[in-house]
């Protein structure tokens, strides 16, 4: 079956540690986007990617880091420097970047820190 | 700046009553637009989507949706809501190769 997955689903950290999340796809496509989702505030854009080895800032990059070495993968870091790490980050992937192109979505992952 | 507001953050209805989620929009020009759900600790699922054309939409799960270019609004519709459409309902906004722009949602409840 072709999709997005996440891992792991919950994950726990202390405060000043980096933790990074996982992120693969098997759907063949080029772009892909980590977004943060906290109550009430719907999704936000952290980093996004239209093609291996390149990648840009979101609306709300500072405290993450992210690599595109494959086509498949696209590990989302969340570095001590994040100041309100504790969310529910969610990655999708479409075959551009273009809006035309449907976002596809994995589970999620909720990372707490404390 | 593009915006997307979706005015009610919770919503609750009776099960076989009608529904009708609200999303406006502020972009320069007709953007593409979407809604989204996402079930309790889940990913999203797209319902539909409108790039042009006839202005009523129909998507998955009996859910279908309006443009309206005078009003900037393109809100979602379901004729009879069922128990299991509880979640949370997002409209998404974008434009070209731009990244699409989010509302904050709003949380549907369906009661018996």
């Amino acid at each position: 079956d072709g999709g997005i997955t996440q891992s792991p689903k919950y994950l726990f950290r202390k405060e000043g540690q980096n933790v990074t999340l996982s992120c693969e796809q098997n759907l063949n496509h080029d772009a892909m986007y980590w977004y943060r989702q906290d109550p009430g505030q719907g999704l936000r854009l952290i980093y996004y990617s239209q093609i291996v080895n390149d990648f840009q800032k979101g609306d709300i990059a500072e405290g993450y880091s992210v690599s595109r070495e494959k086509k498949e993968s696209f590990p989302l870091t969340v570095t001590s420097a994040q100041k309100n790490p504790t969310a529910f980050y969610l990655c999708a992937s479409s075959f551009g970047l273009a809006v035309s192109y449907e976002q596809y979505f994995g589970p999620g992952t909720r990372l707490t820190v404390t | 700046a593009q915006s997307v507001t979706q005015p009610d953050i919770h919503i609750t209805v009776s099960e076989g009553a009608s529904l009708e989620l609200r999303c406006n929009y502020s972009y320069g020009a007709t953007p593409y637009l979407f809604w989204y759900v996402q079930s309790p600790g889940q990913g999203l699922q797209l319902l539909l989507k409108y790039f042009s054309g006839d202005t009523l939409v129909q998507g998955i799960k009996g859910f279908e949706a309006e443009f309206k270019r005078s009003q900037s609004s393109f809100n979602l519709r379901k004729p009879s809501v069922h128990w299991s459409d509880a979640a949370e309902y997002f409209c998404a906004v974008g434009v070209g190769n731009t990244p699409l722009v989010f509302g904050k949602g709003t949380r549907l409840s369906v009661i018996a």
